[in-house]
This record gives C-alpha cells, structure tokens and sequence, in this order.
C-alpha cells in the first residue's frame, strides 16, 4: 500500500494565486518524520521543510506553509502568492524511526504557475 | 562547496552493457541512497548504504549493483539484467537516522537503447 498519497498529479495556477499541494500519509509507528522537496527542472531535488510526528505546529517559511494535522494524517503545503519560479514537481516525503534511513515518497505534484 | 556530484549528467549505452554510474559527497554522511525516477512517477529506491562496507536493497535492486567502499563514494552499476534500464537516477545522502533529511546530487539520465 502507498504510505505516501499526492492525489493531485498537475496542478496550474495563475501567478499571484494562493495554492495548496495535499499530502497524505500512511504509519503505524508513533514516531516519524515527514519532508517536502522541490525538484525543479534541472531535476535536483530540493529539501525544504522537515517535520516529526510530536510537533504539530504549522510553519511559515517566507510565501512557504506546512499544515501538519495527525487527526487527518496530512501534512499540506500553501505556497502564497505563487511566482513563476515555483513552477516545479513537489514531493512529499515520509521516514519511520523503526525503518531507519529509509524515506517513502509520494509520486509527486506537478505544479505549473503560469505568468 | 559541500554537496554531492553525479557525473556524467547524461549517459547513453546500448543494451546488453553494463553502465556504473558515478555519487561522491562531500557532507561526511553516512548513509548514501539510489533512486530510481521515470516520467510522471515518484522516486522508487533501489539500494541504500547506512555505513562503509554495507549496503541494502530497496525496492527495485533487480538488476542493480552497488559498492561502498569508501565513506565518500557510492556508485550504482546498471547490469544488462535490468530489463528497462532507460531512466533519471538520482543519488543522495544524509546522516543516520530517520530523522534527517536526505540531500540530493543532480541526477544522471541514463538511455539505453
């Protein structure tokens, strides 16, 4: 079963608009850790926000906000006032304390802001 | 500058050839991953090492060969036994635990034909 679910494949907004990337995740562990990257069209994969299962505190980074809720398993991501340059596939990400190292990641969300 | 290289960035071979490709880092981590990346689909691994001289398979190593001997270097040799060889591959690396983020080379694009 897929631990890690983007339901939305594409998405396409217009530049300036709000947008909301969904994550839904899957464990049986109390303890574990969620991730979001970037993967623009170079193809390099961009970390940008970690959190763990006991900090449920949503996070603003600049445009960038994580909405963390255990009660949904869901750990979504607003970008704010899109920009051209968000245009890219986003990834979510999760890693349980009883696998290790070892990270399950969605198939990703493309997203295209369009000028 | 601290990272991690994939050389070469584009990598063509014709089938029935083995192929290594080339991870180095720089970050002194010690857990070094490969993964796997085709159109339109999420990032599937196919081996990772948590320590020198150790390694594990992830979910598609059919196919797959991988060393460890130094800290540093991680490559990945595709053999002529991985029937779709044709695909980005991505390398990465972080500290142990699952608690740490994996940092990113940028990728090899592999075509076998």
């Amino acid at each position: 079963a897929q631990k890690v679910t983007q339901a939305q494949t594409e998405i396409s907004v217009v530049e300036k608009e709000d947008v909301t990337l969904d994550c839904v995740y899957e464990t049986r562990d109390t303890t574990y850790y969620l991730f979001w990257y970037k993967q623009p069209p170079s193809g390099e994969l961009v970390f940008l926000i970690r959190r763990n299962s006991f900090d449920e505190q949503n996070e603003i980074s600049g445009r960038y906000s994580w909405n963390f809720q255990k009660s949904t398993s869901s750990f979504n991501f607003t970008i704010t006032a899109s920009q051209v340059v968000d245009s890219a596939v986003y990834f979510c990400a999760l890693s349980e304390a009883n696998t290790g190292n070892q990270f399950y990641f969605g198939t990703g969300t493309s997203l295209t802001v369009i000028p | 500058d601290g990272g991690i290289t994939q050389s070469p960035k584009y990598l063509f071979r014709k089938e029935g050839q083995n192929v290594t490709l080339s991870c180095e880092q720089n970050l002194n981590h010690d857990a070094m991953y490969w993964y796997r990346q085709d159109p339109g689909q999420g990032l599937r691994l196919i081996y990772y090492s948590q320590i020198v001289n150790d390694f594990q398979k992830g979910d598609i190593a059919e196919g797959y060969s991988v060393s460890r001997e130094k800290k540093e270097s991680f490559p990945l040799t595709v053999t002529s036994a991985q029937k779709n060889p044709t695909a980005f591959y991505l390398c990465a690396s972080s500290r142990a635990g699952a608690s740490y983020e994996q940092y990113f080379g940028p990728g090899t694009r592999l075509t076998v034909t």
